[in-house]
């Protein structure tokens, strides 16, 4: 199986900060990557797809990007509606994986 | 825009099958990899498994033995069967779409989830 290791598990931030979240794969995955946004009671919300790619709708604050098998996904600019739990997909290969979560808390 | 539902049962009693249903619309069911994912209560996002053309499904091995995953293209639908439940299975279950026949650069699409409890 791939292991997804994401980084930090949680962060406390101040609205306006830039953040950044880590995810990095034991093997090889290309760029088949997913970012969601998960709010308490909600199901989660894509932000980032193929590690790099804006999905629709979603504010351009958010970005991804890739360094070999390590993944970013970036918040330029923490806005209230941003504090929330992000979580990293594989589905490179099965069975597709997960990173355990980044709660992004209120300082 | 492709919008998928989940259905079923909201409580499963220990050792009986979860049966779901995730009704798709907006788009085919054909040519797609459809997958289900569950998440326990405060808990992290687990893959449960895929179909691809009615046939061709994958698994995840820790559920292997108990799931089933089927497809009905005259409803546009995908099925969920998890048989000897127990508490551990209590969770959110969602459908969602993957990869295309040809490309996996594609942005995925998630139902709302539905929740299930197994409990007596």
């Amino acid at each position: 199986d791939i292991q997804m290791t994401q980084s930090p598990s949680s962060l406390s931030a101040s609205v306006g900060d830039r953040v950044t979240i880590t995810c990095r794969a034991s093997q090889f995955i290309n760029d088949i990557l997913n970012w969601f946004q998960q709010k308490p009671g909600k199901a989660p919300n894509l932000l980032i797809y193929a590690a790099s790619s804006l999905q629709s709708g979603v504010p351009s604050r958010f970005s991804g990007s890739r360094s070999g098998t390590d993944f970013t996904l970036t918040i330029s600019g923490l806005q209230p509606e941003d504090f929330a739990t992000y979580y990293c997909q594989q589905s490179y290969s099965t069975p597709q994986t997960f990173g355990q979560g980044t709660k992004v808390e209120i300082k | 825009q492709v919008q998928l539902q989940e259905s079923g049962p909201g409580l499963v009693k220990p050792s009986e099958t979860l049966s779901l249903t995730c009704t798709v619309s907006g788009g085919s069911i054909s040519s797609y990899y459809w997958s289900w994912i569950r998440q326990p209560p405060g808990k992290g996002l687990e893959w449960i498994g895929y179909i691809y053309d009615s046939g061709n499904t994958n698994y995840n091995p820790s559920l292997k033995s108990r799931v089933t995953i089927s497809v009905d293209t005259s409803k546009n639908q995908l099925s969920l069967k998890l048989s000897s439940v127990t508490a551990a299975d209590t969770a959110v279950y969602y459908c969602a779409r993957g990869c295309s026949a040809t490309s996996c650069f594609l942005p995925p699409f998630w139902g709302q989830g539905t929740l299930v409890t197994v409990s007596s």
